[in-house]
């Protein structure tokens, strides 16, 4: 199985910072990297598709980029909505395996 | 507006089973594969299974649940189902459904997830 690695594993941050997210995959996986936001109590919700591509309606402050085996997510300006847990994914190779979370704080 | 409901969750002994639907709405289903994904109290996501589009030929199935679960769908009912069986602690999770979307592409939509309690 491929394994997936976040860091860091929190981080608390201020409404208009820069947030940058790593993500690391043990093997190659092209751009077959998803990443997903998670409120408490609520549904995933997808943000990234293609390590890059913005999911319909997700806001232009979420940027990925990244190939192969590092990934990065990062938000712009956070906004007081964005404080949530994210979740890379891979969907190159079955099972299609999920990273242990980053839980972005308010600080 | 797409729309993903599950329904049959609750508590079940260890040893049961119990059968989980999923309603799907707004879109065409059977264009779409499918997946199961859970989440345990207070961990992160694992995904479950998966099924193919149209008559669900492909069908894929995480280790820890391969044997005792089965996908399936009815795409004239638009419904996704996960058959459990040989339930344990380790199966407590909330179950969300979930939408892959067109060709290669990882999940887009996901549905409110249900609660599945596996305790005596």
């Amino acid at each position: 199985d491929i394994r997936m690695t976040q860091s860091p594993s929190s981080l608390s941050a201020s409404v208009g910072d820069r947030v940058t997210i790593t993500c690391r995959a043990s093997q190659g996986i092209s751009n077959y990297l998803a990443w997903v936001q998670q409120k408490p109590g609520k549904a995933p919700k997808s943000l990234i598709y293609a390590a890059s591509s913005l999911q319909s309606g997700v806001p232009s402050r979420f940027s990925g980029s990244g190939s192969g085996t590092e990934f990065t997510l990062t938000i712009s300006s956070l906004q007081p909505e964005d404080f949530a847990t994210y979740y890379c994914q891979q969907y190159n190779a079955l099972p299609f395996t999920f990273g242990p979370g980053t839980k972005v704080n308010i600080k | 507006e797409v729309q993903l409901v599950e329904s049959g969750g609750g508590l079940v002994k260890p040893g049961g089973s119990l059968r989980l639907s999923c309603a799907a709405a707004g879109f065409t289903f059977k264009k779409y594969s499918m997946d199961w994904v859970r989440q345990a109290p207070g961990k992160g996501l694992e995904w479950v299974s998966s099924i193919s589009s149209g008559g669900g030929t492909y069908i894929y199935y995480a280790d820890s649940v391969r044997g005792r679960f089965t996908i399936s769908r009815d795409n004239a009912k638009n419904s996704l189902y996960l058959q459990m069986s040989s339930l344990t602690a380790d199966d407590t999770a909330v179950y969300f459904c979930a939408r892959e979307g067109d060709g290669i592409q990882p999940i887009d939509y996901w549905g409110q997830g249900i609660l599945v309690t596996v305790s005596s």
